[in-house]
């Protein structure tokens, strides 16, 4: 059963450290999309990518999130020095990015408390 | 100190009842419309999706309905059971394969 995968589930860690996360899209889709979710913001976009190509990162601060797709099987958010504000859910979803079909399949996502 | 959530709007239906949970999407522009659900402790779920060139689309149990002169969006879900007790969320994506902006939730509470 094609899933896509998030690493890790959960992560605790300390103001100014960095964070990675990892997701590994379905085998064949090539966009890959980023989400926080929050009780206050709901689910909120972050960046996507087509083709391993960074296509919309607008709602990512700049200054301490960066979004990579090193290639087509691993798409990675960094948080670098991490802040309480950025606890949240954050999750990955990839989908075939036909305009056919554009449904998102999502991750079990990687919950982060930053303390 | 005491943080204030979201109160998310909730939807109290007795198993067996059918259900409707209302959406309203901002964009006029917006082309295609999706319902995912959302179990405590998981991810979105894929329920139903429609394109705005249609009013109406059914699946299994479940129905959508698509008002764009009203820019309205309903999920039904017929013979409502336990298991359907989640989050729902409508979603609108203003261009053929991109992305796709999330509305606010509905949590569907199922009394047995």
């Amino acid at each position: 059963d094609a899933r896509v995968t998030q690493t890790p589930r959960h992560k605790v860690t300390e103001m100014g450290q960095e964070v990675t996360m990892r997701c590994q899209p379905i085998l064949g889709h090539n966009t890959v999309f980023w989400y926080r979710q929050t009780m206050m913001q709901g689910l909120e976009l972050l960046a996507y990518f087509r083709n391993r190509a960074p296509l919309d990162d607008s709602g990512m601060p700049k200054d301490r999130f960066s979004a990579e797709m090193p290639d087509a099987t691993l798409a990675t958010l960094k948080i670098q020095p991490s802040e309480p504000r950025d606890s949240a859910v954050y999750f990955c979803a990839s989908g075939l990015g036909d305009s056919t079909n554009e449904k998102l399949f999502f991750g079990s996502g990687t919950q982060l408390s930053v303390l | 100190g005491e943080s204030v959530g979201l109160h998310l709007p909730t939807l109290s239906v007795q198993e067996g009842d059918n259900s409707i949970i209302n959406c309203a999407y901002s964009n006029s522009a917006s082309d295609y419309f999706i319902w995912y659900k959302q179990e405590s402790g998981k991810g979105p779920q894929f329920i139903i999706d429609i394109r705005s060139n249609m009013d109406k689309r059914q699946g299994q149990r479940v129905t959508v309905l698509l008002n764009k002169t009203v820019k309205h969006l309903s999920l039904q879900i017929a013979a409502t059971q336990p298991g359907d007790s989640a989050v729902y969320f409508c979603a609108e994506s203003p261009t053929a394969g991109g992305k796709l902006i999330f509305g606010q939730g509905t949590e569907l509470s199922v009394k047995p």
